[in-house]
């Protein structure tokens, strides 16, 4: 089965600073990538994707990530953090004939002023 | 359009209650997942509807736990007996297809045993 690890539960920033959350996979077959985000006492909101077209992926909001095979990483980033960014953030896979999706156990944003 | 909703958004039961919670996913959708989000825990997969394929129930916790899915489109979960550890958000989702496409979420019940 996959798996999908999130380093780090809890993640702060200074408001325009860099956001960098981290996500590996455990895949034999290339998957399909996705991070999401929650804010407080809402459902789960796509930010981005990656299916096996370009590795460097734009999402919402000015966040990106890039899958690195190598790596089997697949880690989001967004240049300036912003104080509405606070929120849960969960990376999830999927396998590419699968229909079940693996979610990491989630990595919590706060943003200092 | 019309995301997926989740009816009701709140419930409070007492313990030793059986309750049903509702999904309604996105028109058209074909796949239906339940999960279940203790506090300040990730995703706990529940169960999931492909079409007219057999559910996979594979991540259900009991057999206190079911759940249906009505010709194809809404989707109910029935805990019955329930527990406090029962307490927590319960999240439905629908996907449009299989490969490659993500899940779209609803805003969640949150359940309360008391």
């Amino acid at each position: 089965a996959q798996s999908v690890t999130q380093l780090g539960s809890h993640v702060s920033v200074s408001e325009g600073a860099l956001v960098l959350l981290r996500c590996n996979y455990s895949s034999s077959v290339p998957p399909y990538l996705f991070w999401y985000v929650q804010y407080p006492n809402q459902g789960l909101q796509l930010l981005l994707k990656y299916t096996s077209a370009a590795t460097l992926v734009k999402g919402i909001n000015g966040f990106e990530a890039e899958f690195k095979k190598s790596e089997t990483s697949f880690h989001l980033t967004k240049p300036s953090a912003h104080m509405s960014d606070a929120a849960e953030y969960f990376c999830a896979v999927s396998e590419s004939a699968g229909n079940q999706f693996y979610f990491g156990t989630g990595t919590s944003l706060t943003v200092i002023p | 359009g019309a995301g997926v909703s989740q009816s009701p958004s709140n419930k409070v039961t007492e313990k030793g209650k059986d309750v049903e919670l509702r999904c309604d996913p996105i028109s058209g959708h074909t796949a239906l997942y339940w999960y279940r989000q203790s506090l300040g825990q990730g995703l706990e997969f529940l169960i999931y509807f492909q079409g007219n394929s057999a559910p996979d129930k594979s991540g259900l916790p009991s057999d206190r736990f079911s759940a249906e899915r009505t010709g194809g489109s809404v989707s109910t979960l029935t805990i019955q007996r329930t527990q406090q550890e029962d307490s927590a958000v319960y999240l439905c989702a629908s996907r449009e297809r299989v490969e490659g496409y993500e899940q779209y979420f609803g805003p969640g019940t949150r359940l309360t045993v008391t």
